[in-house]
C-alpha cells in the first residue's frame, strides 16, 4: 500500500489489557490519521498528527491515545482495551494540508477483537 | 444529522449495468471531493478526486458534483464483477483551517455475472 505499512494485522486481546497498533511510512507525509471502521459508522476518526509530537483528537478519542516521535511512526495505543473497541483500524497519511484536497492513502488496516 | 449522507445499499446490479452512486452533504465549505473504492478486508483506495462543480471522467468512471444541490455522484460505466466493493464518498474544505476528509459510511455494490 505505497509506503504505508500497519502491524499488526490481526490481534485478539482480553478486555482490560493496553493494546498499541503501529503505523510506519516511507512516504514522509507530515500528516497522519487512525480511523476506527465499524459497520453502520463507516470511517471515524480516532486521533491524527500534523507532525512531530503534534497530535489531536478526533471524533472518537476517548480511550484511545497516540504518539508520534518519528515522521515515520504513529502509534496508536487502547489504554484498557474494551469490547466496544473491537473494529478495524486504519492507518492514512497525507502529504500536507494543503494536499488533503487528493485524498489520503490508506494502510491496509489493523482487525482488532476484544475479547 | 450526519455531514455526508450515503445510502448504504447494498446495491445489486447486472455485468454491464450503469450504476450511480451517490452522496449529499449538508456543509456549504465543503470544496473538494473524492470516491474511495473499498476492497473486502482492504483499506480503502482513491478512485477519483474532484473540485467544483461539473463532471470528471476517467475511463469508466465519471464524477458530478452539484454544489447548488450539495450532491455528489459517481457513475460507473459497463460495470463488471470486479468492481464488487463498497464506495465511499468523501469530502473537505479547506477554509476555517481543515484538513480532515469527511467520509460517507458507504454504499456496497455488487455486479452480479
Amino acid at each position: 500500500d505505497a509506503g504505508i505499512t500497519q502491524s499488526p494485522r490481526h490481534k485478539v486481546t482480553e478486555t482490560g489489557t493496553p493494546v498499541t497498533l503501529r503505523c510506519h511510512q516511507t512516504e514522509n507525509h507530515r500528516y497522519m490519521y487512525w480511523y476506527r471502521q465499524d459497520p453502520g459508522h463507516g470511517l471515524r476518526l480516532i486521533h491524527y498528527s500534523y507532525g512531530v509530537k503534534d497530535t489531536d483528537k478526533g471524533e472518537v478519542s476517548d480511550g484511545y491515545s497516540v504518539s508520534r516521535s518519528k515522521t515515520e511512526d504513529f502509534l496508536l495505543t487502547l489504554e484498557s482495551a474494551t469490547s466496544s473497541q473491537t473494529s478495524v483500524y486504519f492507518c492514512a497519511i497525507s502529504e500536507s494540508r494543503q494536499m488533503t484536497i487528493y485524498g489520503y492513502t490508506f494502510g491496509s488496516g489493523t482487525r482488532l477483537t476484544v475479547v | 444529522q450526519k455531514e455526508v449522507e450515503q445510502d448504504p445499499g447494498p446495491l445489486s446490479v447486472p455485468e454491464g449495468a450503469i450504476v450511480s452512486l451517490n452522496c449529499t452533504y449538508s456543509n456549504s465549505a465543503f470544496q473538494y471531493f473524492m470516491w474511495y473504492r473499498q476492497y473486502s478486508r482492504k483499506g480503502p483506495e482513491l478512485l477519483m478526486y474532484t473540485y467544483s462543480s461539473g463532471n470528471k471522467e476517467d475511463g469508466r468512471f465519471t464524477a458530478q458534483v452539484d454544489k447548488s444541490s450539495k450532491y455528489i455522484s459517481l457513475f460507473i460505466r459497463d460495470s463488471q464483477p470486479s468492481d464488487s466493493a463498497t464506495y465511499l464518498c468523501a469530502m473537505i474544505g479547506l477554509t476555517g483551517g481543515g484538513n480532515k476528509l469527511t467520509f460517507g459510511t458507504g454504499t456496497q455494490l455488487k455486479v452480479e455475472l
